[in-house]
């Protein structure tokens, strides 16, 4: 079946380091790609998202782009700041009804 | 717009009670998601319904009813509750745009079964 793989956390980074999330999905047909974002003791709130191949999602600095060949959809950011503080979920949709296939989150921590 | 609503926001159940976790949207949308969310396993799909009168399982729907007699609401029943059901549950609602269907979720109810 489709599947999510994220990289394990949680992630610790200083102020204004550079962020890498690695996902990468199976799949048997074309999804859609998604980051969505939890704060603490908060629901889910999409990030960003991708439809096609070679797209690129980008939203509050961060980035990600859809990889067919390598079935990638990493997140990227340039310099996270502290209150980038979050779980970060990957997920993908194929099927009609909106099922949404999640990756185990991973756990970002930036410090001061 | 309040978007997508759940509660109660905290429950605690014993063993073999029984109850109804309540969930709305205002967005007319017309797909609605139940999830849980446990700890290193993301959130998986309990039930899901694509419109008013029609709903189907999910990845987890052992131990949950839904049903669906509205556009606006979707609730989720425990019919005997288990310890093995303590978990964050979040509903979520989308429509279809271009494909893309993005879902919005709910703040959560956060149950524990002792």
């Amino acid at each position: 079946g489709d599947s999510v793989t994220q990289m394990e956390g949680p992630v610790t980074l200083s102020e204004e380091a550079f962020l890498t999330i690695n996902c990468t999905y199976t799949a048997t047909g074309y999804p859609s790609l998604f980051w969505y974002v939890q704060y603490p003791g908060e629901g889910l709130q999409l990030l960003l998202k991708a439809t096609k191949a070679d797209d690129k999602g980008s939203n509050k600095g961060f980035e990600a782009t859809y990889r067919k060949e390598t079935t990638s959809f990493h997140l990227e950011k340039g310099s996270v700041q502290v209150s980038d503080s979050a779980v970060y979920f990957c997920a993908l949709n194929m099927e009609y009804g909106n099922k949404l296939v999640f990756g185990a989150g991973t756990i970002l921590r930036v410090k001061s | 717009n309040a978007g997508v609503t759940q509660t109660p926001k905290f429950q605690v159940l014993k063993t073999g009670q029984s109850m109804t976790l309540q969930c709305a949207q205002d967005m007319n949308h017309e797909y609605m998601s139940w999830y849980r969310q446990d700890p290193g396993m993301g959130l998986r799909l309990i039930h899901y319904s694509v419109g008013a009168g029609i709903t189907d399982q999910g990845e987890v729907p052992n131990g949950y009813n839904v049903s669906r007699s509205t556009t606006e609401d979707f609730p989720l029943r425990l019919l005997s509750a288990a310890p093995s059901q303590t978990s964050v549950y979040f509903c979520a609602s989308s429509y279809s745009a271009l494909g893309s269907y993005e879902q919005y979720f709910g703040p959560g109810t956060r149950l524990t079964v002792t």
